[in-house]
């Protein structure tokens, strides 16, 4: 079974500044997917960003960018300019590729709360 | 374009009783899934359905819970008889499958949650 590992349960960063959540994982898969969700206070659940396993390009949108390191199994998240509103608890998911053997569910981290200081 | 439907938001309900929370995915997904977040244990996979059949059941936590998902459209979690321990945010979310490069097609894509408080 698939396994995510979130290592920071909180972290902090100035407005402003840049910061990078860390994320880890245990597959024996060679494809799959990676995502970053964003839960603010109101509980829902906001895609932030996602990876497709067989791509080497690091995804980037906007401000938010990932390190992608397949060999190592790790999926960090960089978030640029960090701003008020970027506060939040942001979870490290895993997918596997659909008919690839596994469950096609998403496999949550225990989540790292940021938070963003004036 | 809608996106994932869940009622109702907020529920408050004595322990005994039974309590429905519904889901309506979004429109040509074929995957429905049905997530409870607690404190103590964080986002668990309660069921998750394929073209309106239960997949993987396994996280159902006892006889209590059962799922349901009669058309494409509408699915429903109940919990009969409620506990405090049932306490949580359930969340209903949905996806489509399709081959790549259409990506975006993989994505879960989650309802606002249904609030549960059983006292």
């Amino acid at each position: 079974a698939q396994t995510v590992t979130q290592s920071q349960p909180e972290m902090s960063v100035q407005e402003a500044e840049t910061v990078t959540l860390s994320c880890t994982y245990d597959t024996s898969e060679s494809d799959y997917y990676l995502f970053w969700y964003k839960q603010p206070p109101s509980r829902q659940m906001i895609l932030v960003i996602r990876q497709e396993a067989y791509k080497q390009q690091n995804a980037t949108e906007n401000r938010f960018s990932v390190n992608f390191q397949k060999a190592a199994k790790s999926f960090s998240l960089k978030i640029s300019d960090s701003q008020l509103g970027d506060a939040a608890m942001y979870f490290c998911a895993y997918r596997s590729y659909p008919g690839g053997g596994s469950n096609y569910k998403l496999t949550f981290g225990k989540g790292t709360l940021l938070t963003v200081n004036p | 374009d809608a996106g994932v439907i869940q009622s109702p938001r907020h529920e408050v309900t004595e322990m005994g009783q039974e309590v429905t929370l519904r889901c309506k995915p979004i429109s040509g997904h074929d995957y429905l899934f049905w997530y409870r977040q607690t404190m103590m244990r964080g986002l668990e996979l309660l069921i998750y359905f394929n073209n309106n059949v239960p997949i993987d059941d396994s996280g159902m936590p006892e006889d209590r819970f059962s799922a349901k998902m009669p058309n494409a459209s509408f699915s429903t979690l109940k919990i009969q008889p409620s506990e405090p321990r049932d306490s949580a945010v359930y969340f209903c979310a949905s996806s489509p499958v399709s081959e790549r490069p259409i990506f975006a097609g993989n994505t879960i894509y989650f309802g606002e949650g249904s609030w549960l408080t059983v006292v």
